[in-house]
């Protein structure tokens, strides 16, 4: 059965800094998926990484995976407050996407 | 925007009852899939419907049951609903069964 695990899965941090978020999974698989979640709402597709060495970005948020170690990293650079939210990585496996249970990250001013 | 929509926003039922939630998916997209999460936890997956037929299921009992309609959309049912099942009940719709999935606003239920 596909584990999934996040760390840390609370993060506090100030405005300006920058920090990882881990995502570890058990077997093997070919994407992962980031979302970000906001209190008392639905998941937002952020990233979908397809192939080993994949890295995207988009804004202050970077999103890579390695397949051979099975992890997956959500850099965050240069916080800011609209960033607060919970995420969430997810892997498939067959029709169903396993989640971690979510990091949720509250940037300070 | 996603263009999934779910209905209704929040419910409220009490032990025993029955419940339906309904999906309507994304243009274009064929699979719908729905998820459970209780507060602080990730979501989890319950089952997944492809072109009309179940095309897989999580460790959920047979009193969570679906449909998919000829025009994509979804029902899912839930009978003689326990205090456990309250919780956000998502729903995904994906181009094909193994790509990104969309996910909609939401179903809160709250089972007193």
């Amino acid at each position: 059965e596909l584990k999934v695990e996040q760390n840390p899965l609370f993060l506090s941090m100030q405005e300006g800094k920058n920090y990882t978020i881990y995502c570890n999974y058990s077997t093997t698989s070919d994407r992962l998926y980031w979302y970000r979640q906001d209190p008392g709402k639905s998941l937002e597709s952020l990233f979908v990484l397809l192939s080993n060495g994949a890295v995207k970005q988009e804004g202050r948020l970077m999103a890579s995976l390695d397949t051979k170690a099975r992890l997956s990293t959500l850099h965050i650079t240069a916080a800011v407050h609209d960033l607060s939210a919970t995420y969430f990585c997810a892997a498939p496996s067959g029709s169903r996407l396993t989640f971690g249970e979510g990091t949720q990250l509250t940037v300070n001013p | 925007e996603t263009g999934v929509t779910q209905s209704p926003t929040h419910l409220i039922k009490t032990r025993g009852q029955q419940v339906t939630l309904r999906c309507s998916s994304q243009s274009g997209h064929n699979t719908v899939s729905w998820y459970q999460q209780a507060l602080g936890q990730g979501p989890q997956f319950i089952f997944q419907y492809y072109r009309e037929e179940e095309n897989g299921r999580g460790n959920f009992p047979p009193r969570f049951s679906g449909l998919q309609f000829p025009n994509y959309s979804s029902e899912l049912n839930v009978n003689a609903l326990e205090l456990d099942d309250s919780a956000l009940y998502l729903c995904a719709s994906s181009l094909l069964p193994d790509t990104t999935q969309y996910f909609g606003p939401g179903t809160r239920l709250t089972v007193l």
